[in-house]
């Protein structure tokens, strides 16, 4: 079993739609839990980042940590063609001082005008 | 803009070649990474330098050999590739020790051994 599994996609929505983007993982000690976007033919960028698990919310992005199920999620409202792109969700436990961060293949997402 | 640069963006190599990778962080980080991004894989962790100490991912073959002469670069040297080596490498920075482990990214130099 991998140890961090994204739905590669793609996922296409109509402009204005609510996009949810998730993982699920198999290792509890992961602490923190991060999104990245990546642009294609650009290196990944950090989006949310958020420790344990709850809700974090940044304008129109909402990260979701449910420890309980190994499961997270990044929801997009009022999706942009511009949010076009691959995500990647991103994992790692705290004590190890951030080298065993594990990422998901990517879910490539498509936002049509 | 990120505060992690890349050189060269791209590159095209023949597998005789030897050629360096070059990456330099502005972040004040202690930590500096890279990665293989391959198409619809996984980032792959190559190396990880903390504090100028190597951590080696043992999978990693020889004909990558990295170098960090400072907290600020990171290097990835080169040699006798192979056409499956093409890949996007990225480098990435963090803070080692105390804080938040994110991770910030260059913008990749894309590969193609020929």
């Amino acid at each position: 079993q991998k140890e961090v599994e994204q739905d590669p996609g793609p996922l296409s929505v109509p402009e204005g739609a609510i996009v949810s983007l998730n993982c699920t993982y198999s290792n509890s000690a992961f602490q923190y839990f991060m999104w990245y976007r990546q642009y294609s033919r650009k290196g990944p960028e950090l989006l949310m980042y958020t420790y344990s698990s709850g809700n974090k919310e940044d304008g129109r992005f909402t990260a979701q940590v449910d420890k309980s199920s190994k499961y997270i999620s990044l929801f997009i409202r009022d999706s942009q063609p511009s949010d076009s792109a691959t995500y990647l969700c991103a994992m790692s436990v705290g004590n190890t001082g951030g080298f065993k961060t594990i990422f998901g293949a990517g879910t490539r997402l498509f936002v049509k005008a | 803009e990120t505060g992690v640069t890349q050189t060269p963006r791209h590159l095209v190599m023949g597998m005789t070649n030897k050629k360096s990778l070059k990456c330099e962080q502005h972040l004040g980080h202690n930590a500096m990474y890279w990665y293989k991004q391959s198409a619809k894989k996984p980032l792959e962790l190559m190396f990880v330098y903390s504090l100028e100490e190597r951590v080696e991912n043992n999978s990693v073959p020889s004909r990558f050999s990295p170098e960090c002469p400072n907290s600020s670069h990171l290097f990835l040297h080169l040699h006798t590739l192979q056409p499956e080596d093409s890949a996007l490498y990225l480098c990435a920075s963090s803070q080692a020790r105390g804080g938040r482990y994110e991770q910030y990214f260059g913008p990749g130099t894309r590969l193609t051994v020929t």
